[in-house]
């Protein structure tokens, strides 16, 4: 699985959007980049995934480059509770033992009043 | 529907003692992954069970081991337990489609503590 590069640590005033920016330039034609948040003390949490095209549900929005090296997650209006570690993950497509996620050490959102 | 749920919440042992942990998917989940946390980092894959037998494993010893059970249900086994071992446990289920991705479910975590 490619590697990715996150900054350690990003403030966010609540209210204001929050962009977590993620590298994965060598990221593979089959794989996907995936989104999970940890909050303090509570297991993981799925956010959002996509391969190529920008995707949107109702937590956040994941923005890929066209080249598939970067991508940004956009949660649109932070709030205090979005104070979490957030991971981005590139994974092949679910392939037997390789359907495992590999966790980086994240961003350390902290969102702020 | 119920999610993943895991028990205990917290143990702690000591080292060289043996410890089960275990692991309800969600209902109709048919996989189980196991990762160990320590504190200050990502979670780290253990191993991952499909319809009762592993389908792959991460960078853990043998003493490292797990089952799962016809109602999807797991248990983590550790042996000999180590002082290094203290973290926090997470287990994820998932219902893989063959050909596409999937997301994983995670439960609360048991917190292991080897003193």
């Amino acid at each position: 699985d490619a590697k990715t590069t996150q900054p350690t640590s990003m403030d966010c005033a609540e209210g204001r959007a929050a962009n977590l920016p993620c590298n994965h330039s060598t990221i593979s034609g089959n794989e996907y980049v995936y989104w999970y948040r940890q909050i303090h003390s509570q297991g993981p949490q799925y956010i959002i995934h996509g391969l190529k095209n920008n995707e949107t549900n109702e937590m956040a929005s994941l923005i890929i480059t066209e080249d598939r090296k970067s991508s940004t997650l956009i949660l649109p209006h932070a709030t205090l509770r979005d104070t979490a570690v957030y991971y981005c993950i590139v994974r092949v497509r679910y392939g037997g033992s390789q359907g495992n996620l590999i966790f980086g050490k994240g961003t350390k959102l902290s969102v702020k009043p | 529907e119920t999610g993943v749920t895991q028990s205990p919440t917290h143990l702690i042992k000591t080292r060289g003692q043996q410890v089960t942990l275990r692991c309800s998917s969600q209902s109709g989940h048919n996989t189980v992954s196991w990762y160990q946390q320590a504190l200050g980092q990502g979670p780290q894959f253990i191993f991952q069970y499909y319809r009762e037998e592993e389908n792959g494993r991460g960078n853990f010893p043998p003493r490292f081991s797990g089952l799962q059970f016809p109602n999807y249900s797991s248990e983590l086994n550790v042996n000999a337990l180590e002082l290094d071992d203290s973290a926090l446990y997470l287990c994820a289920s998932s219902l893989p489609r063959l050909g596409n991705d999937n997301e994983q479910f995670f439960g609360p975590g048991t917190r292991l503590t080897v003193l």
